[in-house]
This record gives C-alpha cells, structure tokens and sequence, in this order.
C-alpha cells in the first residue's frame, strides 16, 4: 500500500527538541521530493519545510529558519524533521508529504500522511 | 514569504457553481506555473484537486478546475454537491525552494 507514516510527535517545553520520522512505503522513495507542512489547532496549512529528491535543494519557512532541519534517509524510505529551540507557536499537527514526481521542491502535494500531533507547553 | 490571499468563506447551493480566488505577487503565483489547490474535510488530510494551475489528477471529479490570471489563481467547482462542503487551500511556488499556503476557504453548499 501507497502509504506515510509519522511519528515522534509529543508535548514538549518551550526550548525543547523533537524529531519527527515519516515512514514511506509503496512507493519508491528516491523518486519524490518530500516535504513537511504543519497545521496549528483550528487554523490553516503552512509549509514548514521541503526538500527535492537527493536533499541537493532544501526550503524552510521564515518562522522556522534557523531551528528545524529537514532530512531523509533513502536506506530507510524515510523523511525526518529535527525541530529545535521549539515556540508555543509551533504547536500543530504536523503532516508529512510527497510532491509529484515531475517537480524538484515539492508544491503539488499528492500523498499525504495522517499527520503527528506537537504540542509545545511549559 | 507572505501568505497568499483567499476569501475566508465561499458558498453555492447544489448544482450551482462557485469560484474560490488565491491573490498571491508577482513573485510566486504570477511567477510560476506551480499552484495547486486541495480540498479538506474535517478531521482528515488535505487531498491535491488541482497541480499546475489547472491539472487535475486522476480520480478527480471534472467539476473542479483552475486558472490563472497575473497574481490570482482561481478554483471553480461546478454542478456543486453535497459533498464539496470543506476548506479549500491554494498554495504556490515561491522562488528559493519555497512553498507557500493561502489562509484557506470554508466552502459551504447552502
């Protein structure tokens, strides 16, 4: 089955780190750019991070420069999100992603995970 | 990395149709070909309805279709149903490996 998985997601305290995994299967991993984008309680998507097929290209949004890191290991199909320094304004569900074949930096979102739920409090 | 602008409601009744904009600059949705649409219902993942302006992926209903003028990207969904009551986000390359989201839609069938 065509499928992502995430996980890593918890409370964390204000300062704190996470790192979030995203587990991909059915398909073939190296072939897609991937990319994180995060959904706070009740709001809209925002872009967190992406990054092209070989991690030659990678993007962040401004709110998160300097403290996430987009990664991804092709041995293990996987996608990974090291978030550090983390803000109360991080706390969102954050769902992992694929953008379609065709495109370098992921925009055209085509599969998506269920989403790991961060809740960053003190 | 501005987020690109869309109407916070939209509504139609069955069978109508209505059109959802997203206004972004002429350096991301004026730039490039690269806006995509997707559709959100409660409680569940965002799904792509619209790639590269007005694409549609397989599976998706032709009711749904995009366009583009200068800074606006625009979503029609004809013959309205039931169904296609949810949020609708548009998003847009933005130069520099960057991707942003319109704040996003509620589309209600009345």
């Amino acid at each position: 089955e065509v499928q992502l998985v995430e996980s890593g997601g918890g409370v964390v305290r204000p300062g704190g780190s996470l790192r979030l995994s995203c587990a991909a299967s059915g398909f073939t991993f190296d072939d897609y750019g991937m990319t994180w984008v995060r959904q706070a309680p009740g709001k809209g998507l925002e872009c967190v991070s992406g990054m092209n097929w070989n991690g030659d290209n990678r993007g962040y949004a401004d709110s998160v420069k300097g403290r996430f890191t987009i990664s991804r290991d092709s041995a293990k199909n996987s996608l990974y999100l090291q978030m550090n320094n983390l803000r109360a304004e991080d706390t969102a569900l954050y769902y992992c992603a694929r953008g379609r074949r065709e495109e370098n930096i992921p925009v055209a979102l085509d599969l998506w995970g269920r989403g790991t739920l961060v809740t960053v409090s003190s | 990395q501005s987020a690109l602008t869309q109407p916070p409601s939209a509504s139609g009744s069955p069978g109508q149709s209505v059109t959802i904009s997203c206004t972004g600059t002429s350096s991301d949705v004026g730039d490039y070909k690269y806006v995509s649409w997707y559709q959100q219902h409660p409680g569940k993942a965002p799904k792509l309805m619209i790639y590269e302006v007005s694409k549609r992926p397989s599976g998706v209903p032709d009711r749904f279709s995009g366009s583009k003028s200068g800074n606006t990207a625009s979503l029609t969904v004809s013959g309205l149903q039931a169904e296609d009551e949810a949020d609708y986000y548009c998003n847009s390359y933005a130069g520099n490996n960057n991707v942003v989201f319109g704040g996003g839609t509620k589309l209600t069938v009345l």
